[in-house]
C-alpha cells in the first residue's frame, strides 16, 4: 500500500521561529492535505493542494504540492503558542477518491 | 453547537465482548467515516458511506461493522473485541467529494481491549 512518511517527528521551536515539515510518497499522490489535531480533539483541515507545483496560504501556514507529486511541505511563520500540536499530512492517490493515507504526524511545542 | 459527536469519550472492554461506537453529525454531511489512530500513527481508514444505505470498507475492516439507516448516523460496531482493537476512534463526516470541503471530525473515542 501507499506509504507516507513525516519529519520531523517532533520538534521544539523558539515562539517566533519559523517551522518547516515535509511529507514524501512512495507512490504519486494527486491531492495533498495538511491537518491540525490539538489534544483529546479529532484533526482539523489546514490546507488542501490539487495541482503538482500549487503553493497555498492559510494565514502564517504555507503548503507546497511538489513538482515530482511524491512530496510536500507545510511552512509556519513566526510561531505561536497556539500552534502546538500534531500535525498531519494526508494525500490521495489513485485508488479511488476515497482513499486517503495519513502521515505519522510532525508534534510541534512551541517554547513561549 | 453543529458538529460530529462521538459517544462514548472512553471505554474499556475485555477481550471477547462487543460494543457499538455511536456517531453522530448534524450537519446534512453525506460523505460520513471511522478511523483509528494507533499511537504515534496516522488515521486508517475501517469503513466510509457515501449516503443513507451505502457502506463499504476502508483499509482495515476487519473486526468491525457499521451501518448508515439515517444521514445522521453511523455507528461502528466491535463484536468480539481484540487487544488489537486498542485505539482512539475517530468518526468523521465531510460534504461532497471535495477534500477542501474538509472533514469534520468528532473528538474521537478511546478504546482499550484488555
Amino acid at each position: 500500500g501507499q506509504q507516507l512518511n513525516q519529519s520531523p517527528q517532533s520538534m521544539f521551536i523558539q515562539e517566533g521561529e519559523d517551522v518547516s515539515m515535509n511529507c514524501t510518497s512512495s507512490s504519486i499522490f494527486n491531492t495533498w492535505l495538511w491537518y491540525k489535531q490539538e489534544p483529546g480533539e479529532g484533526p482539523v483541515l489546514l490546507i488542501a493542494l490539487y495541482k503538482a507545483g500549487e503553493l497555498t496560504s492559510n494565514g502564517r501556514l504555507t503548503a507546497q504540492f511538489g513538482i515530482t507529486r511524491k512530496d510536500s511541505f507545510l511552512n509556519i511563520s513566526a510561531s505561536i503558542p497556539s500552534d502546538v500540536g500534531i500535525y498531519f499530512c494526508a494525500g490521495r492517490g489513485t485508488g479511488g477518491y476515497q482513499k486517503v493515507t495519513f502521515g505519522t504526524g510532525t508534534k510541534l511545542q512551541v517554547i513561549p | 453547537n453543529a458538529g460530529v459527536t462521538q459517544t462514548p469519550k472512553f471505554r474499556i472492554l475485555k477481550i471477547g465482548q462487543s460494543m457499538t461506537l455511536q456517531c453522530t453529525q448534524d450537519m446534512n454531511h453525506n460523505y460520513m467515516y471511522w478511523y483509528r489512530q494507533d499511537p504515534g500513527m496516522g488515521l486508517k481508514l475501517i469503513y466510509y458511506s457515501v449516503g443513507a444505505g451505502i457502506t463499504d470498507k476502508g483499509e482495515v475492516p476487519n473486526g468491525y461493522n457499521v451501518s448508515r439507516s439515517t444521514t445522521e448516523d453511523f455507528p461502528l460496531r466491535l463484536e468480539l473485541a481484540a487487544p488489537s482493537q486498542t485505539s482512539v476512534y475517530f468518526c468523521a463526516s465531510r460534504h461532497g467529494d471535495r477534500e477542501a470541503n474538509g472533514y469534520t471530525f468528532g473528538s474521537g473515542t478511546r478504546l482499550t481491549v484488555v
